[in-house]
């Protein structure tokens, strides 16, 4: 099997640049889909891929790769940023499995 | 719009079995993959399982192995999750999602209670 490893707690203040780092052997071979969930919501896509957003998604939402790190860069951070954010990516066992990472509980200050 | 709608919440006793669906909707069924993904209160996502609803072929989290079957029925664009053995801890909110990989949308999820 594989793991993914985030921070568990990161902060930014309002309309500041923040980064959530997610670190994986599997990510050294597949992409990483990043997930934002709100208290009581069901979790929401918004990174997918080399770096597409969904329909919807604000542009200030980015993300990258290089070697076993994916990030999620949120520019300009609005308070209705304040969420919990996972990671995901194929298990390096392969055939379809796949594995989330802890969560990153972002606070807009 | 593509929708995923699942079944409503259940209590169950240790040792019990529950069975949760989710009806998709706004999309060809067969196109996508739906996998289940699960949260306890407080706590993180936990993938469980995947399904190929064209061909049937499921593939499981090395964790629910052996507790855990994924189904579906195409005539009604609707896929299952069924967990055996249930204990304290499958207490939970579980998701289903269309896959594969990038998971979108999700369902609403439904909240399974295993209690004495």
């Amino acid at each position: 099997s594989s793991e993914l490893t985030q921070d568990p707690a990161v902060s930014v203040a309002l309309g500041q640049t923040v980064r959530i780092t997610c670190q994986g052997d599997s990510l050294r071979s597949y992409y990483a889909s990043w997930y934002q969930q709100k208290p009581g919501q069901a979790p929401v896509l918004v990174i997918y891929g080399k770096n597409n957003r969904p329909s919807g998604i604000p542009d200030r939402f980015s993300g990258s790769s290089s070697g076993n790190t994916a990030s999620l860069t949120i520019t300009g951070a609005q308070a209705e940023d304040e969420a919990d954010y996972y990671c995901n990516s194929r298990d390096s066992s392969g055939n379809h499995l796949r594995v989330f990472g802890g969560g990153t509980k972002l606070t807009v200050l | 719009q593509v929708q995923l709608v699942q079944s409503g919440a259940e209590v169950k006793k240790p040792g019990a079995s529950v069975k949760v669906s989710c009806k998709a909707s706004g999309y060809t069924f067969t196109s996508y993959d739906i996998n289940w993904v699960r949260q306890a209160t407080g706590q993180g996502l936990e993938w469980m399982g995947w399904m190929n609803p064209n061909s049937g072929n499921t593939g499981y989290a090395q964790k629910f192995q052996g507790r855990v079957t994924i189904t579906r029925n195409t005539s009604i664009s609707t896929a299952y999750m069924e967990l055996s053995s249930l204990r304290s801890e499958d207490t939970a909110v579980y998701y289903c999602a269309r896959g594969p990989g990038d998971f979108d949308p999700w369902g609403q999820g439904t909240l399974v209670t295993v209690s004495s």
